[in-house]
């Protein structure tokens, strides 16, 4: 199984600042026949369901503030929050779904306000 | 829009079975997969497992032997039954759709863009 492990567990950004969360995978989750990286990031706020913000490891969905980007490629990745809203305050996962199941997560970043 | 709406029993006691079904509202199964996640009480993302709407099925083997996963078309819904529940199960279960795009004849899943609300299951004798 392809573990995914994120760093730091926390962190406490002012706002306005840029928020930086790194995800690493036990192996590569880029698939070289259509070069695509196999990782999403999710937000989840409390009493809320997660919600898909970057897919194929830098694309961001519909609807998401541009303020959000996703970059790495193979087994390291970065999600970016530009410029820290408070909205933003929330746990971000990175999660694989390269090749075959289980899909994994990492264990979650929570984001607060500094 | 598709809306997923999901219900089932939120307190269970140890070796009773967990059984959760979620409804597809504005859209059909077909085409997509559906897969079910939990969220224990301060612990990550865990993945279930997943069906389409043929019953093409993949679990996450850590759970398979007291996993179930079904499809019903004619109600447009799919289910969840875990066996032999215990505290270790207490958790947020949510259902949620495979998000899917299309290339020329292929599609890819790319993550989970479509979330229940949410089942707040509490395994406690």
């Amino acid at each position: 199984d392809i573990v995914v492990t994120q760093s730091p567990d926390s962190l406490a950004v002012s706002l306005g600042e840029r928020a930086t969360i790194n995800c690493k995978s036990s192996q590569s989750v880029l698939y070289s026949s259509n070069n695509k990286n196999y990782l999403a990031w999710y937000q989840v706020k409390p009493g809320q369901p997660p919600k898909l913000l970057i897919y194929w490891a830098s694309t961001r969905e519909s609807g998401v503030p541009d303020r959000f980007s996703g970059s790495g490629s193979g087994t390291d990745f970065t999600l970016t929050i530009s410029s820290l809203q408070a909205e933003d305050v929330a746990v971000y996962y990175c999660h694989h779904y390269y090749s075959i199941p289980p899909w994994t997560f990492g264990q979650g970043t929570k984001v607060e306000i500094k | 829009q598709v809306q997923l709406q999901q219900w089932g029993a939120g307190l269970l006691k140890p070796s009773e079975t967990l059984s959760l079904t979620c409804e597809v509202y504005g859209g059909s199964l077909s085409g997509y997969y559906w897969t079910w996640i939990r969220q224990s009480p301060g612990k990550g993302l865990e993945w279930i497992g997943e069906i389409n709407h043929s019953g093409s099925i993949n679990h996450n083997p850590s759970l398979k032997s007291r996993v179930t996963i079904s499809v019903d078309t004619s109600k447009n819904q799919f289910s969840l039954k875990m066996t032999s529940v215990t505290a270790a199960d207490t958790a947020v279960y949510y259902c949620a759709r495979w998000a899917r795009q299309q290339v020329l004849n292929n599609y890819y899943y790319y993550g989970m863009d479509v979330w229940g609300q949410g089942t707040t299951v509490i395994v406690s004798s």
